[in-house]
Parts: structure tokens; sequence; C-alpha cells
């Protein structure tokens, strides 16, 4: 098994680019989330699945969106890029409520 | 108060030596606790599960008092590869996005 992956490893946009995160897991698991990692801040959870066709809002979920169509894939999309956007993000599943979550690598995105 | 507190550190601890970290939450209703491990620039990964008859693998000891709600991590004759973040999770259960993760406590483990 792959576990989690993401897609790209580092990216470079400029202020009001839009972008495409990928996220995809091979286990078969229901939940999945998006994170942004900043110093200081810790993990703060963007938006979250708990299965396909089904999407919720996180913690800090403005400027981005979120879609499930396969229980495998939970890409995030930023849509106008700011410098705030700045970060490392984190995708992850796991599958059940109680369960551990399982990370993907991040992705490093830095917005000009 | 923060739903998940720990002390950032950093602690340099010299080999051999023994650390412990302690993490704070702030629902009595939480269901579910973690330790991750998060070296620099890389995810964080499961480092335990914590269970309320305290739990232990290898070097590693893990204990819930929920009396006092708190979370402990406890790490033996130290290496230096066990320099890393220690991420305390708390699972709230009952809705996904009550995970909550505290900010991480630094070890550095020194020659």
């Amino acid at each position: 098994n792959a576990g989690v992956t993401q897609t790209p490893k580092f990216q470079v946009l400029k202020t009001g680019q839009s972008m495409t995160l990928q996220c995809a897991q091979d286990m078969n698991h229901e939940y999945m989330s998006w994170y942004r990692q900043d110093p200081g801040m810790g993990l703060r959870l963007i938006h979250y699945s708990v299965g396909a066709g089904i999407t919720d809002q996180g913690e800090v979920p403005n400027g981005y969106n979120v879609s499930r169509s396969t229980t495998e894939d939970f890409p995030l999309r930023l849509l106008s890029a700011a410098p705030s956007q700045t970060s490392v993000y984190f995708c992850a599943s796991r599958s059940g409520g109680y369960n551990e979550q399982f990370f993907g690598p991040g992705t490093r995105l830095t917005v000009l | 108060r923060k739903e998940v507190e720990q002390d950032p550190g950093p602690f340099n601890v010299p080999e051999g030596a023994t650390v412990a970290f302690n993490c704070t939450y702030s629902n009595s209703a939480s269901q579910s606790f973690f330790w991750y491990r998060q070296d620099c620039r890389k995810e964080p990964k499961l480092l335990m599960s914590v269970y309320s008859s305290g739990n232990e693998d290898g070097r590693f000891t893990a204990q819930l008092n929920r009396a006092s709600q708190y979370i402990s991590l406890l790490i033996r004759d130290s290496k230096l590869s066990d320099s890393a973040t220690y991420l305390c999770v708390v699972n709230l259960g009952g809705g996904y996005q009550k995970v909550t993760f505290g900010t991480g406590t630094k070890l550095q483990v020194i020659p």
C-alpha cells in the first residue's frame, strides 16, 4: 500500500492564482481531512470528509474548497491564492472516528 | 484555555536520560488520545495510542489521567534518534471535526 499520497511536494504561486492540491489514499478509509501547519500554530483543520459525497468545513476553511467524488481522492482547491496561505499542507485519512490518522508527506506552498 | 496544551520546549536532554512530557486537555468528554512524532519538515506519524490503563512500547510509556485531564509520555534511555517534536492528539468523538492537535513539544537529545 502506498498509504496517503500528496502532489505536488512543493509549489510557488503568485497572489491571485488558483491551484489544486491532490490527495489520494489506498486504504479504503472513510474519513479524510486537510490540515495546514504554521509555525507555533500546530495543525489546523481546513476541511474534512466522512465519506464520498460528504464534506464539511473545519477550523480555517476560508479560501479553500474541497470535493470527495470517490473514497480514494480528496483534492483541495485554492480559489485565489493569498500570501496568508503560505504554509505546509497535510492530507490525512483514517478508518473510523476514534482511530489514528495517517498523513501524507505534505505540500509546501509559498504564495508571493 | 486552549483545548489541548503542551509545553513547546525545547527539552534538551543528554543521551540516556529519561524525559517526560505532559499534555492537558479541556474537554472531559474526550474519547481517544494519541501521541504522534513529527520530524523536521516531515509528516506526523503515530507513536502510540494512549489507553486508560496506560501502555508501554519499548522505551516509551504513555499514560492517561482522566481525573486531571492530562496525558503523559515518558521516554527512557533517550537516543539521538528520539530528537523530534511530539504532538498530543485528543479526539472528542461524535463528530469528525473534534480531533485536536497540540502545538507539540520539541525534544533535542544531545550527545
